[in-house]
């Protein structure tokens, strides 16, 4: 059974530093990985998909990694903002386009 | 313009009741999933329907019922609602393994 974890869970930054979220999974047999972001009392919404014969995807000031041997992902987010505060979820892809959601690393950016 | 979009966003209603939530998609995916997110902020598939033929099926009572008319619709029906139902209600869509795109979600209380 596959499981998704997330470190750390909580994280408060001051406004313009670079953080990192990171994300492990069990099982590595999967299709891929996605980073969602999800705001209070709203919906989520993907920011990055990995494939599994990816290492690693851009978006902006967005980067994810992708270890599947070791079962690892990281998030790396750069200048980080206050408008970045949101929870972000990693989630893998396993058979059946089943996706597996981690814990949640809920990120505070103050100013 | 939505992409994927939920009735009702919210939800209140008493023990034992029968209660639907609605959920479309304009993306021409062919695959819609439903989710639940629990007080913890926990997100767990519940189901997965591909072109109209349920795909996964978790250990989610009977009471949980999805429907799916056509591939644009999958609906879920609850039925005897419990305490232990109160959740959000995330439907998602993709082609396949792809991205999943979500709804807004639908806050269910039940008293």
């Amino acid at each position: 059974k596959q499981e998704v974890t997330q470190i750390p869970a909580a994280l408060s930054v001051p406004e313009g530093e670079n953080l990192v979220l990171n994300c492990s999974f069990t099982d590595s047999a999967i299709y891929n990985l996605q980073w969602f972001r999800q705001d209070p009392g709203k919906g989520l919404t993907s920011l990055l998909l990995i494939q599994s014969s990816q290492r690693e995807q851009t978006s902006g000031r967005l980067n994810a990694s992708l270890d599947k041997s070791s079962g690892r992902s990281t998030l790396y987010i750069a200048a980080s903002q206050p408008g970045d505060s949101a929870t972000y979820l990693c989630a893998v892809t396993g058979t059946a386009s089943k996706l597996t959601f981690g814990t949640g690393t809920r990120l505070q950016v103050t100013l | 313009d939505t992409a994927v979009s939920q009735t009702p966003k919210y939800l209140v209603t008493q023990m034992g009741n029968d209660k639907s939530i609605k959920c479309e998609q304009n993306l021409g995916h062919d695959t819609m999933y439903w989710y639940k997110q629990d007080s913890k902020k926990f997100l767990k598939i519940m189901f997965s329907y591909n072109n109209k033929e349920l795909i996964i099926n978790e250990t989610v009572p009977n009471r949980f019922s999805p429907k799916s008319p056509d591939k644009a619709h999958l609906n879920l029906h609850i039925n005897s609602l419990e305490l232990g139902d109160s959740a959000v209600y995330f439907c998602a869509s993709s082609h396949e393994g792809d991205t999943q795109y979500f709804g807004p979600g639908t806050r269910l209380t039940v008293l």
